[in-house]
């Protein structure tokens, strides 16, 4: 068992709030993911970083913002929510050497499903 | 642009029967391939890893090929149970080596 969390679980909210979504490992990890997946679609990476300080857009273009100040956390903020942003968030983590993913094994957090009304 | 299909259809098997899961890449020459297995509402969990050099991996009931000729590897389960009912993710790292890029997944479902 990954000892990775995410907190709200569910996050039922109105459009315009803004909300922080959190993730914490306990493993030392350097590298961190956030994902974000619709049901039956794929994994798609919107943020990763590769240590404190360091914070990477992904492949999907997302408005959310991250931030790494502790190696153990990495939030994930919207400013202001909206419908389009209802969805399942994952939270990964990896040990890193070098600065490629190629054979790093991911440690997933349970998720957060998000639904903006 | 990297392209990862995965058996499109849901796979419905009985138990005790072998499960056979495929995922096929396109516009890429991965390194490694991974496979994870996701449950409905949670996080996807790592099951086997497998690099371009090997044939074939086994991990007690799992076994996973890599062709990269045929830009295809095969997934499969022996001796199925109810409980390997899931999702199954591929994923290969990204031409960059930067993310890890996942297909949609193929669901399996093992009836007693």
């Amino acid at each position: 068992e990954a000892d990775i969390y995410q907190t709200p679980r569910y996050l039922v909210i109105g459009t315009g709030k803004k909300i922080t979504l959190e993730c914490s490992q306990t493993m030392g990890h350097d590298k961190m993911y956030w994902y974000q997946q619709d049901p039956g679609m794929e994994l798609h990476l919107i943020h990763y970083s590769y240590g404190v300080n360091s914070t990477e857009k992904g492949d999907l273009s997302s408005e959310s913002t991250v931030s790494r100040i502790r190696t153990e956390h990495f939030p994930l903020t919207l400013e202001s929510a909206r419908p389009s942003h209802t969805s399942q968030y994952l939270c990964a983590s990896s040990e890193l050497s070098g600065r490629t993913l190629a054979g790093e094994t991911q440690y997933f957090g349970p998720g957060t499903r998000l639904l903006v009304l | 642009s990297q392209k990862i299909e995965q058996n499109s259809e849901a796979l419905n098997i009985q138990e005790g029967k072998t499960a056979t899961l495929t995922c096929n890449y396109t516009n890429y020459s991965p390194a490694y391939l991974q496979w994870y297995r996701q449950d409905p509402g949670r996080g996807p969990v790592f099951l086997l890893l497998i690099r371009e050099n090997e044939k074939e991996k086994r991990k007690e009931r799992l076994k996973v090929t890599f062709d990269t000729t045929l830009k295809q590897s095969l997934f499969h389960i022996t001796a199925s149970q109810p409980a390997d009912s899931a999702t199954y993710l591929c994923a290969l790292a990204s031409q960059a080596g930067t993310a890890l890029i996942f297909g949609k997944g193929t669901t399996l479902s093992v009836s007693s």
